[in-house]
């Protein structure tokens, strides 16, 4: 069925780097724009990254720009988020997400999360 | 920047009745490009509504979506033990960038 499955969350001390996978499967990858999305403890959704199905065309929120880089290999079926110089605020539940057509606006298949803490 | 206020914050209703939700943006924004989400406890968000009404795949009839320009309003009918959830309402805008409003919480009364 159609998946996603997120990993490489964990605990990291601020100004400390970690990077996130996003694993797709029962559909064709390449096809699709896919987004990162995250959630602070107790808090509401706030976008991330944005990223076309070639990776040539990628956006960033202001909250993580010049920090977070998103990237995929669609040879493995993968999303990725590298981020950088981690603060405290980045500390949240991190999902995957699909857009079901270019810029359509939602997102129809969403990972389970994974969750990155950021303390000393 | 446009900002997404949803009210109320928590609707306190029993199952069976009927629940409005609603969404007012800061600046109207493109109804093809708003949608709601249901997101339960230790769940990832599901779509319910995309295009500001059209419902997503797998999606009861019991829901619906309406509104345009600055108001959006989420409808459910009669609710089901199962939607007592939090819902966001979500727009994409220009740069691009997707902004979600702060959510509503409907809970069993």
């Amino acid at each position: 069925q159609v998946q996603l499955v997120e990993s490489g969350g964990g605990l990291v001390k601020p100004g400390g780097s970690l990077r996130l996978s996003c694993a797709a499967s029962g559909f064709t990858f390449s096809d699709y724009y896919m987004s990162w999305i995250r959630q602070a403890p107790g808090k509401g959704l706030e976008w991330v990254s944005y990223i076309s199905n070639t990776g040539s065309s990628t956006y960033y929120a202001d909250s993580v720009k010049g920090r977070f880089t998103i990237s995929r290999d669609n040879a493995k079926n993968s999303l990725y988020l590298q981020m950088n110089s981690l603060r405290v605020e980045d500390m949240a539940v991190y999902y995957c997400a699909r857009d079901p057509s270019p810029y359509s606006g939602a997102f129809d298949i969403w990972g389970q999360g994974t969750v990155v803490t950021v303390s000393s | 920047e446009i900002v997404l206020t949803q009210s109320p914050g928590t609707l306190s209703l029993s199952p069976g009745e009927r629940a409005t939700l609603s969404c007012r943006a800061s600046q109207s924004v493109s109804s093809s490009y708003f949608a709601w989400y249901q997101q339960k406890p230790g769940q990832a968000p599901r779509l319910l509504i995309y295009g500001a009404s059209s419902r997503a795949t797998g999606i009861p009839d019991r829901f619906s979506g309406s509104g345009s320009g600055t108001d959006f309003t989420l409808a459910i009918s009669r609710l089901e033990p199962e939607d007592f959830a939090i819902y966001y309402c979500q727009r994409y805008g220009s740069s691009p960038t997707w902004t979600f409003g702060q959510g509503t919480k409907v809970e069993i009364k």
